[in-house]
């Protein structure tokens, strides 16, 4: 079992619908997951944090936490072209040493049509 | 830009080369990770630091590889003897101590003939 999952995609959403992206985690130490947007050949760029369960939500982005199930979401509300990119998820045990290296998901390719 | 800025962006070497990377963090972020990143993958851990304190490496980081922070400030990442499996993009994270948010640079990409 991997320890960061995600369905790779591709996954096509209508422009101005709302996508939704999902990841799951097998280590129940997890205590901070983020998730990062990556564009073809350019790095990783973070646009969501949350660590505790419930929403959180910035701008046109909600990031959803369910520690019990082991779950972490992101949806792009009012989806447009330019958020059409590989969506990463990262978990890591806390900011503290041994725990900060962030483990990766292998992405979600998203795809907005106009 | 995140203003983590990284040196070469692109490298193109032959097998059995030596090849350093250069990264500059952002001034007040005294942690500083590097990862490495294949195609269709998500970034792997490779080693960080904080201050000039290497605190943790990758079993991936094999005898090859030896990463630097000596001033606490920017830090290098060499590979020798490079190998075509090395091909990669090489990607460095930073943050500040009070937060854990990791930011980016743009990368090296590294091409192994």
């Amino acid at each position: 079992q991997k320890e960061v999952e995600q369905n790779s995609g591709p996954l096509s959403v209508p422009e101005g619908a709302i996508a939704s992206l999902n990841c799951t985690y097998s280590d129940r130490g997890s205590q901070s997951f983020f998730w990062y947007r990556q564009y073809s050949g350019k790095s990783p760029e973070l646009i969501m944090s949350i660590y505790s369960n419930g929403d959180k939500e910035d701008g046109r982005f909600t990031a959803q936490l369910n520690k019990a199930s082991q779950y972490v979401s992101l949806l792009i509300r009012d989806s447009q072209p330019s958020d059409s990119a590989t969506y990463l998820c990262a978990v890591n045990r806390g900011s503290n040493f041994g725990n900060e290296k962030l483990t990766f998901g292998t992405g979600t390719r998203l795809t907005i049509i106009p | 830009d995140t203003g983590v800025s990284q040196d070469p962006r692109h490298k193109i070497t032959k097998r059995g080369q030596n090849v350093t990377f250069r990264c500059d963090p952002i001034s007040e972020h005294n942690r500083l990770y590097w990862y490495r990143q294949t195609l269709g993958q998500g970034p792997e851990f490779l080693t960080y630091f904080q201050n000039e304190a290497q605190l943790e490496k990758s079993r991936l980081l094999s005898d090859r590889f030896s990463a630097e922070r000596p001033k606490g400030s920017f830090s290098t990442l060499e590979i020798q003897r490079t190998e075509q499996g090395d091909s990669a993009m090489y990607l460095c994270a930073t943050r500040t101590s009070g937060d854990n948010e990791q930011f980016f640079g743009p990368g090296t990409r590294l091409t192994v003939l």
